[in-house]
């Protein structure tokens, strides 16, 4: 059992480029998140999805996109990256049920230089 | 607006030694409260979660509380071994509507246990 598997682990981009992180949970749950974790700032929502088919904002959620491809999948896209969004991105997925603890994946450590 | 605060930022103690970590929250109106463990380099991993009604749930030499009045949890670490040293997270859900949820997460305290 994987669990949440998060690709790639770690990248390096220059600014104005983009690229896509990939991320699939094999636990059947209905809600997915992307997180992001930066020194002294805690973990901060990017975008979440409750279920197949929708997504929402998150606090963070300037320069980023989501897509809820099915219930499996939930990607990240950074249009056009920028140093501020260097930063470890981790996806998180739980049951439907609140309580329900949330699982998290290994993360991708992203540099933008 | 929801904070969570965990003290001390940073925990040095001997192997054997009983430990407590800290997480207090602004405001009591949680659904339930999670503790997390993160290892270097590594996502995070669910230790215990406490729903609001709870007072506190034990696993194995980890045991958590919750005070919902005082805005106050704490995770209770008995007998510490090296194996334990981590950062540890705690994070409180709110309930926004009868489907979305919010997490907000402490900065964590980052405990290394020395042989």
């Amino acid at each position: 059992n994987a669990g949440v598997t998060q690709t790639p682990k770690f990248q390096v981009l220059k600014t104005g480029q983009s690229m896509t992180l990939q991320c699939a949970q094999d636990m059947n749950h209905n809600s997915m998140y992307w997180y992001r974790q930066d020194p002294g700032m805690g973990l901060r929502l990017i975008y979440y999805s409750a279920s197949e088919g929708t997504t929402d904002k998150g606090e963070v959620p300037n320069g980023y996109n989501v897509s809820r491809l099915n219930k499996r999948e939930f990607s990240l896209r950074l249009e056009s990256a920028a140093p501020s969004q260097t930063s470890v991105y981790f996806c998180a997925s739980t049951r439907k049920s609140f309580n329900s603890p949330l699982h998290f994946g290994n993360g991708t450590r992203l540099t933008v230089t | 607006k929801q904070e969570v605060t965990q003290i001390p930022a940073a925990l040095s103690v001997p192997e054997g030694e009983n430990l407590v970590l800290n997480c207090s929250f602004t405001d009591s109106a949680i659904y339930n409260l999670q503790w997390f463990r993160q290892d270097p380099g590594k996502g995070l991993t669910s230790l215990l979660l406490i729903q609001s009604s709870q007072r506190e749930q034990t696993s194995g030499r980890l045991n958590a509380s919750l005070d919902k009045s005082s805005g106050r949890s704490t995770l209770y670490i008995a007998a510490s071994q090296p194996g334990d040293s981590a950062t540890y997270l705690c994070a409180v859900r709110l309930k926004l509507s009868y489907n979305t949820d919010k997490l907000i997460f402490g900065t964590g305290t980052r405990l290394q246990v020395f042989p």
